[in-house]
Order: C-alpha cells, then structure tokens, then sequence
C-alpha cells in the first residue's frame, strides 16, 4: 500500500538556518504530494502540492519537488524564523477513487531567536 | 474560505461514557474524515465518508462508529469510550476527485479529548 516517511525531529533551528525535512513515498502508479503544516494549537494546512513528477510547489518561501527517481519530496526553506516553528507533515494521495491522503508522523521544527 | 468546524477543542469524560464528536464543514464537500493525532504516530485515519450516509473504515475504526445523516456534518461516535481513546480527534473534507483542488483536505482545529 501508500506510505510515507519523513525525518523524525524534533528539529532545532537558529533562525536564518537553512532547512530541509526529507519525505519519502512508496505508492503504486503517479501520487499527488504534499506537505501541511499545523501551528500549535491548531488544525493542519495545506503549505503546498506538487501533482505530476518534476513539478515543484512552493509557498510563503518554502519549496519541494516531486522526484519521482528517488521518490522523494524533500521540504526547504533558505532562511527560517521564529514564526516557522510547527509540526509539517508530508502526504500523498493517488490520484484516482476516493483515495484518503496518507500522512508521515510528523516532524516538530522549534526556530529559535 | 472552507470552514470546518468542531463542537468542542476540549472535552473530558469518563471511562464508559457514550461521546460524540460533532464535525460540520461549510462547503458542500462531499469527502470527510476523522483522524486521531498522537505523538510519535502522525495521523491515522479513523473513518471516512464519500458522501451521506456512506461510511468507509479506515486504519483504525476499532472503538468507533460515524453518522453521516447530512452532506455538512460527520460525527465520530466513541460508544464506551476508555483511557486509551484520549487523543486530539481532527475532521477533515474535500471536495470529490476530479474537480478542481479536489485533493486537498481542509482540517477543523481539533478536539483535544481526556478519558478518565
């Protein structure tokens, strides 16, 4: 079946750090991935998606590309801040049917001033 | 903007005890979920729901049932709820596969729930 892992954190970072959480997959035919992120004491939002190999998504200065050669789609970001500290979970779903997206555990970022 | 909404963010019961989950989303979603989050162990997906009154099993539906009586409101029903039930419960929806954005799954803030 669909999996994904993703780096165990916590992860602690200075701010301006340049950071990188690895996700990989394992899924049968062409997934669509993402990554949400959730902010303490709150539900999970999108952060961005990628749907077709090569693609890259990016969103308030955090990127990933979805390579499909190394069934990877590793989160970054050029420089954190403080306000970055939360849990980011990498997700896939395949795209056909009535797939439920399929969720790593979650990795914990804490940037520090 | 999606709203899901939930009918608590705190609740406290006791072993035993019959509880609802209350999930109610603005969008005319026809996909819903409930998940548990637990540290070290992510997400698991509980129940989902394609449309009124159907219900699929997920990972981990033992202890648990759902309704789905309307297409905006999808509740989680623990029947005897024990200690090892106290969790975060998050809902989800999404609009059907094939339409536009269909993939992404808009969250309520959760309920953080204690079982005595």
């Amino acid at each position: 079946g669909n999996s994904v892992t993703q780096m165990e954190g916590p992860v602690t970072l200075s701010e301006e750090a340049f950071l990188t959480i690895n996700c990989t997959y394992t899924a049968t035919g062409y997934p669509s991935l993402f990554w949400y992120v959730q902010y303490p004491g709150e539900g999970l939002q999108l952060l961005l998606k990628a749907t077709k190999a090569d693609d890259k998504g990016s969103n308030k200065g955090f990127e990933a590309t979805y390579r499909k050669e190394t069934t990877s789609f590793h989160l970054e970001k050029g420089s954190v801040q403080v306000s970055d500290s939360a849990v980011y979970f990498c997700a896939l779903t395949s795209n056909s049917g009535n797939t439920p997206l399929v969720f790593g555990k979650g990795t914990r970022l804490s940037v520090i001033a | 903007d999606v709203k899901v909404t939930q009918s608590s963010r705190y609740l406290v019961k006791r072993t035993g005890e019959k509880v609802f989950l209350e999930c109610v989303q603005d969008m005319d979603h026809e996909n819903m979920f409930w998940y548990r989050q637990d540290p070290g162990l992510g997400l698991r997906l509980i129940y989902f729901s394609y449309d009124v009154k159907m219900k699929e099993k997920g990972d981990i539906p033992e202890g648990y049932s759902v309704s789905r009586e309307k297409k905006e409101r999808f509740s989680l029903i623990l029947e005897s709820a024990s200690t090892n039930q106290t969790s975060m419960y998050l809902c989800a929806s999404r609009k059907p596969p094939g339409t536009e954005s269909s993939h992404e799954q808009y969250f309520g803030p959760g309920t953080r729930l204690t079982v005595t």
